[in-house]
């Protein structure tokens, strides 16, 4: 199965900041790459699909980019909706497989 | 407007079945490939499996930690999407998500809980 890595596992930050999490696959999984945003009790939603597009109904301040092994996911600057948790989830090969997720607070 | 609504979770013991239903709504169902998700409380997202649509032969995929013991099924007439679970372990409690794939972007649902416990 194709591991998923997610760095870091935590992160704080403030509102206005610029923030990036990485998602590394264990093999190249080209551009088939989605981050998905979840908040407690919540079901998730995908902000990004195809590795860098951007869902219709998310904001602009969020960017995906990568391709093969490692991607990252980019806040352009934070909002206070942001703070939640995020997975990258490869959908190359299967069984489809997520990141342990990572969980954005604020400082 | 994508939508899909679960149903059918509750408590059941170890050892036994349960089938969850996937109602879904504003796109074409049949044209579509939809798969299964779960998130055991506190923890991350586990893909479950994937039924493709009639173009691709109804093909169906499974996690490990399931094949044999779960099953997808569709109802194209219906526009419902299942998961049969048989044999049911403690570790299969979570939340069950459907998920759908139009032109490679994903929609989940709102999700169902399953206990197994007895």
């Amino acid at each position: 199965d194709i591991q998923m890595t997610q760095s870091p596992s935590t992160l704080s930050a403030s509102v206005g900041d610029r923030v990036t999490i990485t998602c590394r696959a264990s093999q190249t999984i080209s551009g088939w790459l989605a981050w998905h945003q979840q908040k407690p009790g919540k079901a998730p939603k995908v902000l990004i699909y195809k590795a860098s597009s951007l869902e219709s109904g998310a904001p602009s301040t969020f960017s995906g980019s990568g391709s093969g092994t490692e991607f990252t996911l980019t806040i352009s600057s934070l909002q206070p909706d942001d703070f939640a948790t995020y997975y990258c989830q490869q959908y190359s090969i299967y069984p489809y497989t997520f990141g342990q997720g990572t969980k954005l607070e604020i400082k | 407007e994508v939508q899909l609504v679960e149903s059918g979770g509750g408590l059941v013991q170890p050892g036994g079945s349960l089938r969850l239903a996937c109602a879904a709504s504003g796109f074409i169902f049949s044209d579509h490939y939809m798969d299964w998700v779960r998130q055991a409380s506190g923890k991350g997202l586990e893909w479950v499996g994937r039924t493709k649509n009639k173009a691709s032969s109804f093909i169906t995929e499974y996690a490990a930690s399931v094949k044999g013991r779960f099953t997808i099924l569709r109802d194209d007439s219906k526009d419902t999407l299942y998961l049969q679970m048989n044999s049911l372990r403690t570790e299969d409690t979570a939340v069950y998500y459907c998920v759908n794939w139009i032109s490679g972007c994903p929609t989940w649902g709102q999700g169902t809980l399953v206990t197994v416990s007895s």
